[in-house]
């Protein structure tokens, strides 16, 4: 049974990083894509970031480029989104999904604040 | 960059109506189109992929057509459950996978 559980979200100051946690289970992340997806209060979805099964092919979205990234521990079957140069326009629950996005979390909330 | 346009904003229908909702991109996506139903505080859950392809465990009342620029996701009659907000997706092998603005489907 395929399960993916965030976690590490919080309140975090302008400017300040928060690394995201995405656990899978039921799968193995050596074989599947992995992305990351987000939802500001009120507002639609934002595809983030993707990390290829090989690991080494990553794209980002252009309001997250250069700020954030994202990368997987196959050891331990976890995705993972570093976040740094946090701003106000961040704050969002943050979703991890599959390959195909046919399996999500149940999202993790960031919140940019001072 | 691809846009996905969804129409209407706003959708108000009766449970056992049919429910027809757009989505146009800026430019051919070919079959690479994606929708997804969420109800407040759950994440997405896949619907449609490639078009016109049902979901594993989604009901048959649930159909997707189209293809290069305007797709159509047709719910044949409404349950109370399918009232929730629906969105489409881009979906090729090659990122960015933009989602459209959404639509709010709501009991009239």
């Amino acid at each position: 049974q395929v399960q993916l559980v965030e976690s590490g979200g919080g309140v975090v100051q302008p400017g300040g990083s928060l690394r995201l946690s995405c656990a899978a289970s039921g799968f193995s992340l050596s074989s599947y894509g992995m992305h990351w997806v987000r939802q500001a209060p009120g507002k639609g979805l934002e595809w983030v970031a993707i990390i290829r099964s090989d690991g080494s092919n990553k794209f980002y979205a252009d309001s997250v480029k250069g700020r954030f990234t994202i990368s997987g521990d196959t050891s331990k079957n976890t995705l993972y989104l570093q976040m740094n140069s946090l701003r106000a326009e961040d704050t969002a629950v943050y979703y991890c999904a599959n390959q195909y996005f046919d399996y999500w979390g149940q999202g993790t909330l960031v919140t940019v604040s001072s | 960059e691809i846009v996905l346009t969804q129409s209407p904003a706003t959708l108000s229908l009766s449970p056992g109506e049919r429910a027809t909702l757009s989505c146009r991109a800026s430019q051919s996506v070919s079959s690479f189109l994606a929708w997804y139903q969420q109800n407040p505080g759950q994440a997405p859950r896949l619907l449609i992929y490639d078009a016109s392809n049902r979901a594993t465990g989604i009901p048959a009342r649930f159909s997707g057509s189209g293809s290069g620029t305007d797709f159509t996701l047709t719910i044949s009659s409404l349950e109370p459950e399918d009232f929730a907000v629906y969105y489409c997706q881009h979906r090729s092998n090659w990122p960015p996978y933009t989602f459209g603005q959404g639509t709010k489907l709501e009991i009239k």
